[in-house]
């Protein structure tokens, strides 16, 4: 079935460094959603990516689609302390609406 | 618009036993499902359901079951409860354009 690897699992950075997280699927996607969890919560959905070659921003967040729609990146540009969390990535399967998730990358930010 | 509601948010069971775990969304989506979070395993698909009456295996189904009678309301059901099903429970629901998950179900099983 189709897999959906993310890279790092964890990384720790101090308040003010750049973070990017990468995403890989198995195989070519319709779209990618990115989706963000806060110690303790649940996750949170945090932007859809459907064309080829994509980029979107939000705020210090930009979310980049490759070509080949096989992957993504996350990248955080001076982080904070808010952004701690897990950052997952997601992709259909079958159809639009079942999702597989990512492992997921773990955020630790150090004021 | 409360969004998606899960109950309880805490459970102690014993091994054996049986329960069932509460979801229900009030944005008339579809498409609603169930996950479990466990440390290092990421988010793995237990059910899912694309309308009411109609219900489909995930990743990882057995031990559960889910039924659809309604549009808004999705329980997952715990047939005879394992350590092994010691875990965060989510459901969510979904339009097409992304998830909304409750705020989660822990459960001990002991």
């Amino acid at each position: 079935g189709q897999q959906v690897m993310q890279i790092p699992q964890y990384q720790h950075v101090q308040e003010g460094e750049d973070f990017t997280t990468y995403c890989n699927s198995s195989t070519t996607l319709s779209n990618i959603q990115w989706y963000k969890q806060r110690p303790g919560g649940h996750p949170v959905f945090l932007i859809q990516l459907v064309k080829s070659g994509e980029v979107k921003k939000q705020k210090r967040l930009t979310f980049q689609f490759g070509e080949a729609k096989k992957n993504s990146s996350l990248h955080i540009t001076a982080t904070q302390t808010t952004d701690v969390g897990t950052y997952f990535c997601a992709g259909p399967e079958e159809g639009f609406q079942k999702l597989v998730f990512g492992t997921g990358t773990r955020l630790l930010v150090s004021p | 618009n409360a969004g998606v509601t899960q109950t309880p948010k805490f459970q102690v069971l014993k091994t054996g036993q049986s329960m069932t775990l509460q979801c229900a969304q009030d944005m008339n989506h579809e498409y609603m499902s169930w996950y479990r979070q466990d440390p290092g395993m990421g988010l793995r698909l237990i059910h899912y359901s694309v309308g009411a009456g109609i219900t489909d295996q995930g990743e990882v189904p057995n031990g559960y079951n889910v039924s659809r009678s309604t549009t808004e309301d999705f329980p997952l059901r715990l047939l005879s409860a394992a350590p092994s099903q010691t875990s965060v429970y989510f459901c969510a629901s979904s339009s097409t354009y992304g998830y909304t998950f409750g705020s989660g179900t822990r459960l001990t099983v002991v």
